[in-house]
């Protein structure tokens, strides 16, 4: 069974920094990209960026290139976000989703999300 | 990049179809045959839902069906249910550096 397990909830303060991470199974995980989307507390869903275990492609959307850094480590099948510098309006739901390397294709499956609250 | 155009709500009554429409532009929807759709419960994660404007995932009932013309993708949902009750998120493919941009959202309300 195809799962993304994404790391636990995550209470931090601002100016702190935060690496959350999503592990794929039961697939091979360099055949898909991962993405990431960020949901704020009662608002749509946002795509941030998208990350190829491949060759380490990366495509950024613009709200988000300079704001985090997505990464993998193919031994353990996991992608990684991360932020230098959190801000209280980094407060959201993260999911980690993957899509075939394929034009087009959707995210087929996604992680339970991880949720990110900055407060001082 | 601006989020594709949804209605914030639709309702219907149980055994009712529903449409939703999701408005573009030519550089995603209008351009490309790769729209999806999403559906998210309260407190979930989203759940792929239709591919490509209107091909299922195996497991998706035939009560949702997707379709497109011009710049408006569009999702019906036939036969509601009560746990269709629910928010849907439409997108589209916008090119090989932004590759996605997600729809607005539009909440489902089953009468």
């Amino acid at each position: 069974e195809v799962q993304l397990v994404q790391s636990g909830a995550e209470l931090k303060k601002p100016g702190e920094s935060l690496k959350i991470s999503c592990k794929g199974v039961g697939y091979r995980f360099i055949d898909y990209w991962i993405g990431w989307v960020r949901q704020m507390p009662g608002k749509g869903l946002e795509w941030m960026g998208i990350f190829s275990p491949r060759d380490s492609d990366t495509r950024y959307s613009p709200s988000f290139h300079d704001q985090v850094v997505m990464s993998v480590d193919n031994s353990i099948n996991t992608a990684y976000l991360q932020w230098s510098s959190l801000q209280a309006s980094d407060t959201a739901m993260y999911y980690c989703g993957r899509r075939r390397m394929v034009q087009g294709a959707p995210f087929d499956s996604w992680g339970p999300g991880t949720l990110v609250t900055v407060s001082s | 990049q601006s989020a594709l155009t949804q209605p914030r709500s639709v309702s219907g009554s149980p055994g009712q179809s529903v449409t939703i429409p999701c408005t573009g532009t030519s550089s995603d929807v209008g351009g490309y045959n790769f729209v999806s759709w999403y559906q998210q419960h309260p407190g979930k994660a989203p759940k792929l839902l239709i591919f490509d404007v209107s091909q299922r995932p195996s497991g998706v009932p035939d009560r949702f069906s997707g379709s497109k013309s011009g710049a408006t993708a569009s999702l019906t949902i036939s036969g509601l249910q009560a746990d269709d009750e629910a928010e849907y998120y439409c997108c589209s493919y916008a090119g090989t550096y932004i590759p996605f941009v997600f729809g607005s959202g539009t909440q489902v309300s089953v009468l």
